[in-house]
């Protein structure tokens, strides 16, 4: 069966630090990957996604990066973090054109202070 | 391009009542049709879906949702809420593509 991973579950950073959140995916092949993130109270904002290795597309202009060194890998990244984006990040996979679904790993609260 | 629309971003039930969240689309394709359900500092759980098989769709926890193509519409319904269903819930529509829309979100209370 197919399972998602993302980590760390919580992490608090200072303004201006590095950010690296992964999310792994197992049991698929060439999945479409996905990074979100929600403010408090807020709806689900699509930052990037990805449909294969060294693919991505971004849909908001802003400090994050994201990149997919593997398969079934998904990284988001920030060289300095500013206070806000501070929120929910969650990651999530589907395959392309079916319906699918997606599926969301745990999510991972990111505060900067 | 594809939508979502949820009316009321708070919706308030008694535990046994009937509980009814709304939703909309805008798609210009046939669309595939989620309700995803978040509990607090969780991940998003699927419902339920519409992938043009029967309109009447039924998903976990007792809770169904109709496709109505002439209203744009893909309501959730549970006939009687349970506190467990305190929960925000997110609608989404598919243009079978590689991206999903959702709406903004329903925040559901249930009042024992």
């Amino acid at each position: 069966s197919q399972t998602i991973h993302q980590w760390p579950a919580t992490l608090v950073q200072p303004v201006g630090s590095p950010l690296s959140l992964e999310c792994t995916v197992e049991g698929t092949s060439n999945p479409n990957l996905y990074w979100y993130r929600q403010a408090a109270g807020r709806g689900l904002q699509l930052l990037f996604y990805s449909v294969g290795i060294g693919q991505i597309s971004s849909e908001v202009p802003q400090n994050l990066s994201a990149s997919r060194p593997q398969d079934r890998q998904f990284i988001l990244s920030s060289k300095k973090l500013l206070l806000s984006d501070s929120g929910f990040y969650l990651c999530a996979w589907t395959v392309s054109g079916a319906g699918y679904g997606y599926t969301f790993g745990s999510g991972t609260r990111l505060t900067v202070v | 391009a594809q939508s979502v629309t949820q009316l009321g971003s708070h919706v308030s039930v008694s535990e046994g009542a009937l509980v009814l969240l709304r939703c909309n689309y805008s798609s210009s394709v046939p669309p595939y049709l989620f309700w995803y359900v978040q509990y607090p500092n969780q991940g998003l759980q699927l419902l339920l879906k519409y992938t043009s098989a029967a309109t009447l769709v039924k998903g976990i926890n007792g809770f169904e949702a109709e496709f109505k193509k002439s209203e744009t519409s893909f309501h959730l319904t549970k006939p009687s809420a349970h506190m467990s269903d305190a929960a925000e819930y997110f609608c989404a529509v598919s243009d079978r593509g590689n991206q999903f829309y959702f709406g903004t979100g329903t925040s559901l209370t249930v009042i024992p």
